[in-house]
């Protein structure tokens, strides 16, 4: 089953503008990563951000994490046309009971980046 | 160095019949694990392998089994293929058990 929902579904935005989108969660977790999907191939890891993190960074993308709300965004910003792709949350399980490469994914946002 | 690879990329299959999807993980890694991605959907827990043995596995019935081999390699086989195992096969890699993963292209699935 999914971990959650990813909102919005789609969003069509054009270049250089940001595009946000945002995963809610269902159990509580250690970490939560952001992939990304090209047409249907494989997932490409954007970033991780633990649960002791509330936000983080890396080059055009900002991941935020919010625990009491069980929800995460990621910002893309100055977006580009080579940003069109589908982009997914996913939560790790419990390293403590060694589950945590077990990764459960949500919905997914299709982001589309005109020129 | 070489990521995840996967083969073959595309496969069509019969209903009732058996199929055998391959995965040689990055290197230097030594867990295998493999989701199931149905169109427009995110990927979903397949199970996971290391050390030669499934180590988790997720809400999927018998029919889907899986090997690792020595060299950390990996196989994922489903029998009696039902119309709703057409779907996007993936396969990650990782070090242990740390979360993020590397994933394989996929195998794209078609039964009729």
């Amino acid at each position: 089953s999914q971990q959650g929902e990813e909102d919005p579904q789609a969003l069509s935005i054009q270049e250089g503008e940001n595009a946000t989108m945002n995963c809610s969660y269902k159990t509580s977790i250690n970490n939560l990563q952001w992939y990304r999907q090209n047409s249907g191939r494989g997932l490409v890891h954007l970033i991780l951000i633990r649960s002791n993190e509330r936000e983080k960074h890396s080059g055009r993308l900002r991941v935020t994490l919010d625990t009491s709300k069980k929800s995460s965004s990621l910002l893309i910003t100055a977006s580009r046309a080579a940003d069109t792709a589908s982009y997914f949350c996913a939560t790790g399980g419990n390293p403590y009971t060694g589950t945590a490469s077990k990764l459960t994914f949500g919905t997914g946002t299709r982001l589309q980046v005109t020129l | 160095d070489a990521g995840v690879t996967q083969s073959p990329t595309h496969l069509i299959k019969t209903r009732g019949q058996q199929v055998t999807l391959r995965c040689s993980p990055k290197s230097g890694h030594d867990t295998v694990s493999w989701y199931q991605q149905a169109l427009g959907q995110g990927p979903q827990f397949i199970f996971q392998y290391y050390e030669e043995e499934e180590r988790q596995r997720g809400n999927f019935p018998d029919r889907f089994s899986g090997h690792q081999f020595p060299n950390y390699s990996s196989e994922l086989n489903v029998n009696a293929l039902l119309l709703g195992d057409s779907a996007l096969y993936l396969c990650a890699s990782s070090l242990g058990d740390r979360p993020a993963s590397t994933f394989g292209s996929g195998t794209r699935l078609t039964v009729v």
